[in-house]
């Protein structure tokens, strides 16, 4: 069962356009959804994240837009520079226990044509 | 400060071989999580530990096992490989497991099963 669902699977942008990102969720009980980026041969590194006592959070050129009553959160890329090429994973935590169980999405392929 | 190291960064095994795989956390950071990623399943978490103690495990067979030394270095096994266990398993450490404590992301081990 994926706890994340994340879409599309594939983006393809121009330089300089807007890349959008979408994740859903069911697990009401989460409360920490950060976004991974991947480049190849490399493992994830952390964008940026947002806790669901706020609907946005910016930081440069990456925003996520949080929806708590639709449990829908999303990523979005201003100015898209082929540079920002790469994967990128949604992802959500419970961390009450503070136990490290991040679920993830199954990832987004985003390429920016120069 | 040096990232999170793996050893080694390839591997390729045969079914029913067992495999071991090393991870070194980036120093200071007690807490290390291993993940599986595969194209189909995307990223799976497998276990945490801290202070040696398996804190938390996702939902894999006996056949994944995994511990921790007194210098927070932690190795992950897997027995009897199946053609299923191909995939890129990667380690993250974090200093602790209070409820936000980000995790950082080593370049993984490509392990294939053939």
């Amino acid at each position: 069962q994926q706890q994340v669902k994340q879409s599309p699977q594939s983006l393809i942008v121009q330089k300089g356009g807007i890349s959008i990102i979408n994740c859903a969720y069911e697990n009401t009980a989460f409360d920490y959804f950060p976004w991974y980026q991947q480049f190849p041969g490399k493992g994830p590194a952390l964008l940026i994240a947002i806790r669901p006592d706020v609907s946005e959070k910016k930081e440069g050129r990456f925003t996520i837009s949080f929806n708590k009553s639709a449990k829908q959160f999303s990523l979005h890329i201003m100015d898209s520079q082929p540079g920002d090429s790469a994967t990128y994973f949604c992802a959500a935590r419970w961390s009450k226990t503070g136990a490290n169980n991040l679920f993830f999405g199954t990832g987004t392929r985003l390429t920016v044509i120069p | 400060k040096a990232g999170v190291t793996q050893t080694p960064r390839y591997l390729i095994k045969t079914r029913g071989q067992q495999v071991t795989l090393s991870c070194s956390p980036i120093s200071g950071h007690r807490s290390v999580s291993w993940y599986q990623q595969t194209p189909g399943q995307g990223l799976q978490f497998l276990f945490e530990y801290f202070s040696e103690t398996q804190r938390n495990k996702g939902n894999f067979p006996g056949r994944f096992s995994g511990r921790q030394f007194s210098n927070s270095r932690s190795e992950m096994n897997v027995s009897t490989l199946e053609l299923g266990d191909s995939a890129l398993y990667l380690c993250a450490s974090r200093t602790g497991t209070t409820s936000y404590n980000e995790q950082f992301f080593g370049p993984g081990t490509r392990l294939t099963v053939l």
